[in-house]
């Protein structure tokens, strides 16, 4: 098993470019989530989904959007990206909501640049 | 509402000796609270997580943690650290009534030889 993989690893952006971060997983798990890691924030949360066709905000929705079409990916949308959107990027899944004791599991990261 | 601090941003500390990365959380309903650990340039993976029962919770590489609820703390402990704990680790809390997982803000574990 992969388990949670993340495309692509590295982006460098323009200001007011767009791009798309594609999460997959394949441990039929029925939540995914996205975060964002800046340093001394720890992890935020941006979107999450708790099932295929449904998504939800989290504590930093603002200029992203998300959309889970199939059960197994998780795609996070940047329409038009800003500096401040500079950070590093995880998905992660599990298979229960976190407050039923699931664990998360992680994907390796998308390192995010905007110029 | 929920928080999570974790009061030692960096914490330096030679091989093979005794470390304690604190956490503190706040809630006002009962929490499961969660270490995950983030090696460099990864994800992040399950340390341990407390749900219920016994305080001292044993986790993976040789780490626990004891659950004090009257100190609302959940501090990570390892007896004796070696260079490939050097990591960044990070405390959360979660309860029965969110569907969101807390995190804190990290504690940077540098070990030295």
């Amino acid at each position: 098993n992969a388990g949670v993989t993340q495309t692509p690893k590295f982006r460098v952006l323009k200001t007011g470019q767009s791009m798309t971060l594609l999460c997959a997983q394949d441990m039929n798990h029925e939540y995914m989530y996205w975060y964002r890691q800046d340093p001394g924030m720890g992890l935020r949360l941006i979107h999450y989904s708790v099932g295929e066709g449904t998504t939800a905000k989290g504590e930093v929705p603002d200029g992203y959007n998300v959309s889970r079409l199939k059960k197994q990916n998780f795609l996070l949308g940047l329409e038009s990206a800003a500096p401040s959107q500079t950070s590093v990027y995880f998905c992660a899944s599990s298979y229960g909501l976190a407050g039923y004791q699931e664990t998360q599991y992680f994907g390796p990261g998308t390192r995010l640049l905007v110029l | 509402a929920q928080s999570v601090t974790q009061l030692d941003s960096q914490v330096p500390v030679f091989e093979e000796a005794p470390v304690e990365l604190r956490c503190n959380y706040s809630s006002s309903v009962s929490v499961y609270l969660f270490w995950y650990v983030q090696y460099p340039n990864q994800g992040l993976q399950l340390l341990l997580k407390y749900l219920s029962g016994s305080t001292l919770v044993k986790g993976i590489n040789g780490f626990e943690a004891e659950f004090n609820k009257s100190q609302t703390s959940f501090h990570l402990r390892k007896p004796s650290v070696h260079i490939s704990d050097t990591a960044e680790y990070f405390c959360a809390v979660s309860n029965l009534n969110t569907d969101k997982l807390i995190f804190g803000t990290g504690t940077r574990l540098q070990v030295f030889p």
